[in-house]
């Protein structure tokens, strides 16, 4: 059975660290993009960040560019995003979501997300 | 503000169709297929359609979609208490070089 489980989620001062992590299992996790899709509290989703099923292309949204990084690894079958300078607007339920490489298959398949929240 | 606009919410009562719009432009829904979610209360994210109007294995015919231009919208017929839920579109958008989502849609189920 496919899933995606994420991680690492915490409680964090303005200004900290976190990274998150995201396994795969059930399957073939080389042919797949991965995403992080986040959520603040009771509003929409808001896709943050992008990595190719080889290590790129990389994208990032805006608002996390020059703070959060996309990584892979694909001996553990996982993805991870290290987040820094955080800030209470990053306070979110972090999803991580998978995109077939080689078709038009959207985000397909979602984890059931880790919490963020960013206060002093 | 979302790139992608939906109208907050939609309502209905048991049995009866109602439709979700979804408005973008040229870089995103102009260009590239439209995917929609349907998020339950205290859930992920489910994917509801896919390829504009392609339905996952498991998704209910009640569920159709559609696009034209840079426009697309959601149907759900035979409508039940079980569709309350958020709706969203979703699409790849070339000028952020990012998956945009729309606002969302809250479903009342009346």
């Amino acid at each position: 059975e496919v899933h995606l489980v994420e991680s690492g989620g915490g409680l964090v001062q303005p200004g900290g660290s976190l990274r998150l992590s995201c396994a795969a299992s059930g399957f073939t996790f080389s042919s797949y993009t991965m995403n992080w899709v986040r959520q603040a509290p009771g509003k929409g989703l808001e896709w943050i960040s992008y990595i190719g099923s080889s290590g790129g292309p990389i994208y990032y949204a805006d608002s996390v560019k020059g703070r959060f990084t996309i990584s892979r690894d694909s001996a553990k079958n996982s993805v991870f995003l290290q987040m820094k300078s955080l800030r209470a607007e990053d306070t979110a339920l972090y999803y991580c979501a998978r995109q077939y490489s080689y078709d038009s298959n959207g985000l397909d398949v979602w984890g059931k997300g880790t919490t963020v929240t960013v206060s002093s | 503000q979302s790139v992608l606009t939906q109208p907050p919410s939609a309502s209905g009562t048991p049995g009866q169709r109602v439709t979700i719009s979804c408005s973008g432009s040229s870089s995103n829904i102009g260009r590239h297929y439209v995917y929609w979610y349907q998020q339950l209360p205290g859930t992920a994210p489910k994917l509801l359609i896919y390829r504009d109007s392609l339905r996952p294995s498991g998704v209910p015919d009640r569920f159709s979609a559609s696009k034209s231009g840079t426009s697309a919208s959601l149907a759900i017929s035979g409508l039940r208490s079980e569709d309350e839920a958020d709706y969203y579109c979703a699409t790849w958008d070339d000028r952020l070089s990012g998956w945009v989502f729309g606002g969302g849609t809250k479903l009342t189920v009346l």
